[in-house]
């Protein structure tokens, strides 16, 4: 099974901050790769699929990138909605489906 | 709209199971995979399975393999996911998803003595 490990787990930024959130696969994925944005009490919200494209109506603020084993997603100009735990998943190779372990956002 | 509408909250005993249920709408049912994950609590997401609606297939993450059961009914566009021999452990939401077009409520999953 691909496992995917996510750093860091926590992070705590400014509004208006440009934050970084790493995904590394343990094997090579070719596109198989999405993003998701996890709300207090609520169902993951799809941000980004196909390792780069955006959703339907989610903020130009999220983008996401990289290739074979290293991905990451970027949120430019941190707003209060961004306060979240973020997941990376994939289903490039599966079974199983799997998640990263979840990065927590904070804003200060 | 794409909607997947979950079956409500359920407490249960250890040994136990549990039948949810998740209706969709707004799309062809038959024409994407079902999926289920469990978000435990103070945990991440983790898959528990899927069904394929055309034709029943289905496929388990590894730690529900042999307690966990997904089925489909195409005639009312619903899916069921059933888990037997339930523990402390199983206590959590499980979400059903349309990858890549939307997600059910959760529905919460208490198991206590």
């Amino acid at each position: 099974a691909i496992q995917l490990t996510q750093s860091p787990s926590s992070l705590a930024a400014p509004l208006g901050d440009r934050v970084t959130i790493t995904c590394r696969a343990s094997q090579g994925i070719s596109s198989g790769l999405a993003w998701y944005r996890q709300r207090p009490g609520k169902a993951p919200e799809l941000l980004i699929y196909d390792v780069s494209n955006l959703d339907t109506g989610v903020s130009s603020r999220f983008s996401g990138s990289g290739s074979g084993t290293d991905f990451t997603l970027t949120i430019s100009g941190l707003q209060p909605e961004d306060s979240a735990t973020y997941y990376c998943q994939q289903f490039d190779r599966f079974p199983p489906l799997t998640f990263g372990g979840g990065t927590k956002v904070e804003i200060k | 709209d794409v909607q997947l509408v979950q079956s409500g909250a359920e407490v249960k005993r250890p040994g136990a199971s549990v039948k949810l249920s998740c209706r969709v709408s707004g799309y062809t049912f038959r024409d994407y995979y079902l999926h289920w994950v469990q978000e435990a609590p103070g945990k991440g997401l983790e898959w528990v399975g899927l069904v394929d609606p055309e034709d029943g297939e289905t496929m388990y993450g590894e730690k529900f393999q042999g307690r966990v059961t997904i089925t489909a009914d195409t005639s009312t566009d619903t899916a069921y996911m059933e888990m037997t021999s339930l523990t402390s452990e199983d206590t959590a939401i499980y979400y059903c998803a349309v990858l890549y077009l939307s997600w059910g409520q959760g529905t919460l999953v208490s198991v206590s003595s």
